[in-house]
Formats: C-alpha cells, structure tokens, sequence
C-alpha cells in the first residue's frame, strides 16, 4: 500500500523567513496530494492541494509543488507569520472503489519566531 | 453552516472498559470518514461510510472496534473492550463527493490508563 513519509517532524523559523515541507509518496497511482493545517485544539484543515497533472499551485503565500518522477512533493510558505504556527500534514491518495483514501505523513511542527 | 463535530472531545477510561464515540457529519455529506492519530503519528485511515454502507473498512486495527452510521447520519464508533495502544486522537471526516475536500471535526482524544 501506500506509504508517505514528511520531513522535517519539527521545524522553527524566523518570522518573515520562507518554510518548506517535504514528502515523498510511494505509489506511483497516486494522483492527489493535499496539505492539512491544524492549529493547537483546532480541527485539520485543507490549506491547499495538487493534483497529478500539475507541477505547481500557489495561493498567496502557499505553494506547493510536485514532482512525480521522483514521487515527492513539498509545501513552501513564504514571509512567514506568526499565525502560521501549527502542525502541517501532507497526504497522498488514488481513487479506490470511487473513493479518495488519504495516507498521511507524520505532521511538521511548524513554530515561527517572533 | 455546522462543521463535522465530535463528542466527546477528551475521554479517559480504564483498559478493559468501554468507550464510544460520536460523529455528526456536515449536513448533506454522504461520504463519512474515521481517521486515528496515535502518539504523535501519522493519521491513518480506519473506515469509510457511504450513506449507512461501509465502502472501506480496511483501517480497523481488529473486532474490538465497531463502527455504525445507522441512517446515514452520525456515525458511532465503539471500543470494546479498549487497550492501553487505543490512546490517541479519533478524527472524523466528512465530504459531499466521494474524491472531494474531507472536512475534518476536532477530534476525540482518547486515553485508556
């Protein structure tokens, strides 16, 4: 089955410096690749996702970017904010049985500093 | 409009005893998810509910878990009896369209002593 793994676990930056997340996927049927904010107490929530027929997608100061060859795919936060603290998941998926089965990575702790 | 909720969001029990936990999806959404985070793991799959039906149930770790969604509205998912390894953080899920954004509740955190 699929396997995904992220890196950093942990990872602190200086506000306003960029963030990048990494993960790599292990099936190459996988086609979707969406990433999970969740804030302390909070519920996750969908910050952005790719698709396998894109390279790249950015929303303001998220992008992410995949590559398929090499099966990884990273999430890069540019003039980070305070707010931007949080755990961040990445996931991979193919449909099964018509369904979208998220495999997730093991979450970056994301600290910005004041 | 009304996010997935869960109840309850913290509960502690002995091992051996019983726990259930609820899920009330967003309204209208079909397809509903229950996702396990365990020591600071990753989240991993456990079920997925069409309507009443169980499209996937691949995920539960074994038959002390069950899952219901009598209905098709909320979901139950019971531990019995529970294991000190059940600890962890139940997330439920839910989505309009099968391949579309899973909307996620809180989540119940669960710590078996």
């Amino acid at each position: 089955g699929e396997n995904v793994e992220q890196h950093p676990s942990t990872l602190s930056v200086q506000e306003g410096d960029s963030a990048v997340i990494k993960c790599t996927y292990s099936d190459s049927a996988s086609n979707y690749f969406p990433w999970y904010k969740q804030e302390l107490g909070k519920r996750p929530q969908l910050i952005i996702d790719i698709r396998s027929n894109v390279g790249e997608k950015k929303d303001q100061r998220i992008a992410v970017t995949l590559n398929k060859t090499a099966k990884h795919f990273s999430l890069h936060i540019t003039e980070t904010q305070p707010e931007d603290s949080a755990v961040y998941f990445c996931a991979a998926s193919k449909q099964v049985q018509g369904a979208q089965k998220l495999v997730f990575g093991q979450g970056t702790r994301l600290t910005i500093n004041p | 409009e009304a996010g997935v909720t869960q109840f309850p969001s913290h509960s502690v029990i002995e091992k051996g005893q019983t726990v259930t936990l609820r899920c009330d999806p967003i309204s209208g959404h079909d397809n509903l998810y229950w996702y396990r985070r365990v020591m600071g793991k990753e989240i991993k799959f456990l079920l997925h509910f069409v309507k009443e039906s169980k499209q996937d149930e691949s995920g539960m770790p074994n038959n002390r878990f069950l899952a219901e969604r009598t209905g098709g509205t909320y979901s139950t998912l019971k531990v019995q009896p529970a294991e000190l390894e059940d600890s962890g953080v139940y997330f439920c899920a839910s989505s309009q369209q099968p391949t579309g954004e899973l909307f996620f509740g809180e989540g119940s955190r669960l710590t078996v002593l």
